[in-house]
């Protein structure tokens, strides 16, 4: 197991409503990433957040958005929630520019 | 869209027989790292091989990479029920934040 933690574990949410995801990361690690898995897909890149500031970002909309806090610990907001916003959502910790990202165990979301 | 693309999409084979799944990306890595996922939970990093690197090993796990093809395989020798999961490869690329890029995934199954 990885020291990454992510909560709440299930999720669910109706159409238009807003949700906040969290991750605690490895130990030492301060930077975040975060991805969106749907089902039967792999892992797509949403962001990534160093210092408290987003560094990279997928092809995501702006109703996604993150922070990250002193203790490295980050949120994954999203606003307005649509249907296909069901997914996986996975937080991975590394240290800046390590190559190996650790991963949590997601918190599953359906929108209903 | 997604970087790499696994080959077969899904796998099924005896225990003890080896097992060997296949990605393609598109754009110039630094690296390629192998992650396996059981049952929608949380990806496990598996082995990282450089963009300089053609073969790599790692207890069951042989990695080998053709950066002239744009290709790579995971071979998992000796398989064991226990590794029944899905695998996916992931390239991290030469800019922008050291986020990865996953392909769709090959489900192994390992019967007894």
């Amino acid at each position: 197991e990885t020291g990454v933690t992510q909560s709440p574990t299930h999720l669910i949410k109706t159409r238009g409503q807003q949700v906040t995801l969290r991750c605690s990361s490895q130990s030492g690690h301060n930077t975040v990433s975060w991805y969106q898995q749907a089902l039967g897909q792999g892992p797509q890149f949403i962001f990534q957040y160093y210092r408290e500031e987003e560094n990279g970002r997928g092809n995501f909309p702006p109703r996604f958005s993150g922070l990250q806090f002193p203790n490295y610990s980050s949120e994954l907001n999203v606003n307005a929630l649509e249907l296909d916003d069901s997914a996986l959502y996975l937080c991975a910790s590394s240290y800046w520019g390590g190559e190996t990202q650790y991963f949590g165990p997601g918190t599953r979301l359906l929108v209903l | 869209s997604q970087q790499g693309e696994e080959d077969p999409q899904a796998l099924s084979i005896q225990e003890g027989e080896n097992a060997t799944m296949n990605c393609s990306y598109k754009t110039s890595i630094n690296n390629l790292q192998w992650y396996r996922q059981n049952s929608g939970r949380g990806l496990v990093h598996l082995i990282l091989i450089r963009s300089n690197e053609r073969e790599k090993h790692s207890g069951r796990l042989r990695v080998t990479l053709d950066t002239s093809k744009k290709s790579s395989s995971l071979l998992i020798t000796a398989s064991r029920a226990a590794d029944t999961a899905s695998y996916f490869c992931a390239t991290a690329v030469l800019t922008g934040a050291n986020n990865l890029f996953f392909g769709t995934g090959t489900r192994l199954t390992v019967i007894p």
